[in-house]
């Protein structure tokens, strides 16, 4: 079952802080965050795994809530360069199951 | 070191004709993954490889759709006897292992037009 993003879009000046949801109605196991550029390869950010961890990648950070089944993508400060659209793929079941995506989240930072 | 290569970029087939996209995974990867991706709709999965076996196929339609890949050679995604709907783009990820913390590395994809 795809996971829900939020908010669908978002545009910030340089300097501000932005955060993207992403929920499953499923237990989850891992929440991984992706971005991608317009007309390029989504790119790996983060994994977090079961167990209610933080992570953080220079300015970008997640959080992981297992009994929520939540997961938020925190970016503070934002430059240029975070513009593109953020995808969290989640991975719900036991074996050897594929990634699922959410619709992502488009992030516009203007100057 | 090569990423993930997929080609063609662009591939434009008219209705009815046969539509093939090769991936070759990064380097000792032998675990691939397809995804199609439509405008405002995510990455949507299609199916899962590895060397000479399909461990997943569930997204993948049932008709005119086939993938596979060989021991030697790129993984190749093949669609019969396109349609418009099937104009989008396509995505080809590998990794090294399977298991939850193994990060996707994605292609630059094809996007197919169906005239």
């Amino acid at each position: 079952q795809q996971p829900v993003q939020s908010p669908q879009a978002v545009i910030l000046r340089e300097g501000e802080d932005a955060v993207i949801n992403c929920s499953s109605s499923k237990a989850l196991y891992s929440v991984h965050w992706y971005r991608q550029k317009h007309g390029e390869a989504p790119v790996f950010l983060m994994i977090l795994l079961k167990g209610g961890e933080q992570k953080g990648h220079d300015k970008i950070s997640a959080s992981f809530n297992e009994k929520k089944q939540q997961s938020s993508l925190y970016l503070t400060a934002s430059q240029l360069s975070y513009s593109g659209t953020y995808f969290c793929g989640t991975d719900s079941a036991s074996g050897n199951t594929p990634l699922v995506f959410g619709k992502g989240t488009r992030l516009s930072v203007i100057a | 070191n090569a990423g993930v290569m997929q080609n063609p970029r662009h591939l434009v087939r008219r209705r009815g004709q046969e539509a093939r996209l090769r991936c070759s995974p990064m380097k000792g990867h032998s675990h691939v993954y397809w995804y199609r991706q439509l405008p405002e709709e995510g990455l949507k999965f299609m199916v899962y490889l590895q060397k000479e076996n399909i461990i997943d196929e569930s997204g993948m339609p049932k008709e005119r759709f086939s993938a596979e890949f060989p021991k030697e050679g790129p993984s190749i995604l093949r669609i019969q006897q396109v349609v418009r709907g099937d104009s989008a783009a396509y995505f080809c990820a590998s990794s090294l292992m399977t298991g939850r913390n193994e990060k996707l590395f994605f292609g630059s994809g094809t996007q197919l037009s169906v005239l």
